[in-house]
């Protein structure tokens, strides 16, 4: 009975390259939500998908961040032209419904050289 | 924002008893949880409350009073692996009820 998925659950890039974060929700899940942990603060909610759907990317950046949740497939989260900035752990978490009983993956530490 | 107020860092010796207490902004709150994250690691749900008192769960147990916007996690026979920050998370009704907003955890540190 697989939990959340993430990977790579270590991703280092340069300034300027393009990161990718993958998500796997709970089997029967259909709701996923991205958040981020920067060092020392405490998590951050970014977007919240369903699938094909954005429904709420208040928390995410203007610029360089997308994220999208397709039919088949995990999540995707995007983050183009990496600052030093970005270096954070970034969590995943699904629900069965729109609940906020909320189930966390392991992370994607992501640090940007 | 929603203030969530909670200690930075707690030490406590192995099989004593801790309370991390946790205050957040009364206005529209919904709910509150506890989630444990040991260091790299995922956040782990901890517990739910809703109606004020408390919710006893083995070793651990939960506080809420709504009314004063405080909450308390009380952690019993401490044990090394208890040794995590402790995120206090309340939730507010309206659109981004879904959203949950962490304080930056309390670090528990369980000594010999």
């Amino acid at each position: 009975n697989a939990g959340v998925m993430q990977n790579p659950r270590h991703l280092v890039r340069r300034r300027g390259q393009e990161a990718r974060l993958r998500c796997s929700p709970m089997k029967g899940h259909s709701h996923v939500y991205w958040y981020r942990q920067l060092p020392e603060e405490g998590l951050k909610f970014m977007v919240y998908l369903q699938k094909e759907n954005i429904i709420d990317e208040s928390g995410m950046p203007k610029e360089r961040f997308s994220a999208e949740f397709p039919k088949e497939g995990p999540s995707i989260l995007r983050i183009q032209q990496v600052v030093r900035g970005d270096s954070a752990a970034y969590f995943c978490a699904s629900s069965p419904g729109r609940s906020n009983e909320q189930y966390f993956g392991p992370g994607t530490r992501l640090t940007v050289t | 924002g929603q203030n969530i107020d909670q200690p930075t860092e707690m030490t406590a010796t192995e099989g004593a008893i801790v309370q991390i207490n946790c205050t957040y902004q009364t206005s529209g709150f919904n709910g509150l949880f506890w989630y444990q994250q040991h260091a790299g690691e995922a956040p782990t749900f901890l517990s739910y409350n809703v109606l004020d008192g408390l919710e006893e769960k083995g070793r651990f147990s939960s506080f809420l009073s709504r009314s004063k916007g405080y909450s308390y996690l009380l952690l019993k026979e401490l044990q090394m692996k208890d040794s995590a920050s402790y995120l206090c998370a309340p939730t507010y009704s309206g659109a981004g009820s879904y959203q949950l907003t962490f304080g930056k955890g309390t670090k528990l540190s369980v000594i010999p």
